[in-house]
């Protein structure tokens, strides 16, 4: 079963506006990940946040992790046609011995 | 481009057939790892490889088993196809166990 709930389950944005999406998930994690996918295509790693760390940037990309609340969320800034793309979260659990466990993904949409 | 390797790109197949994917990691990653993603059950770990070892398993079938050889690439295996198992395989590879390199995914159709 999935771990992490993204929020909303779908996003459509003008370019230049930015976006917001959230994600929560059950168990205590070592690091959270998000990544990145094109339709039907492979995901891409877009950045990692370790479970001591509150806030990261990754040029346009800016995720926060509060594990009181077991939720994280990326903003990307300024966003471009070419972000459009599914957005998924992965947690590494500090138990159990599944690796990564991804949420079911947002869908974004930015229009020019 | 990845460096992750996944063979075929895609595969129509019957009911009953058995099938092989196969994925050829990033050079010098030991770890390989297998996805099914399906339109209603999202995105679902099946099984991880490190260095030839079985290291974790998620939600695989016990129709389906998976291999990782000397040269490190990895072969799964589907077997007793039914319709359901129609999905995206994806294969991803790590050098640390954190950030994983995904491949381009095979598609199976199973009619």
């Amino acid at each position: 079963s999935q771990q992490g709930e993204e929020d909303p389950q779908a996003l459509s944005i003008q370019e230049g506006e930015n976006a917001t999406m959230n994600c929560s998930y059950k168990t205590s994690i070592n690091n959270l990940q998000w990544y990145r996918q094109n339709s039907g295509r492979g995901l891409v790693h877009l950045i990692l946040i370790r479970s001591n760390e509150r806030e990261k940037h990754s040029g346009r990309l800016r995720v926060t992790l509060d594990t009181s609340k077991k939720s994280s969320s990326l903003l990307i800034t300024a966003s471009r046609a070419a972000d459009t793309a599914s957005y998924f979260c992965a947690t590494v659990p500090n138990s159990g011995n599944t690796p990564l466990v991804f949420g079911k993904g947002t869908r974004l949409s930015v229009i020019a | 481009d990845s460096g992750v390797t996944q063979t075929p790109k895609h595969l129509i197949t019957a009911t009953g057939q058995r099938v092989t994917l196969r994925c050829s990691p990033r050079s010098g990653d030991l770890s390989v790892y297998w996805y099914q993603q399906s339109l209603d059950q999202g995105l679902q770990f099946l099984i991880q490889y490190y260095n030839g070892e079985e290291r974790a398993k998620g939600n695989i079938l016990e129709r389906f088993s998976a291999q990782q050889f000397p040269d490190l690439h990895s072969e799964l295996n589907l077997s007793s196809l039914e319709l359901g198992d129609s999905a995206l395989y994806f294969c991803a590879s790590s050098e640390d166990g954190n950030e994983q390199f995904f491949g381009p995914g095979t598609r199976l159709t199973v009619l």
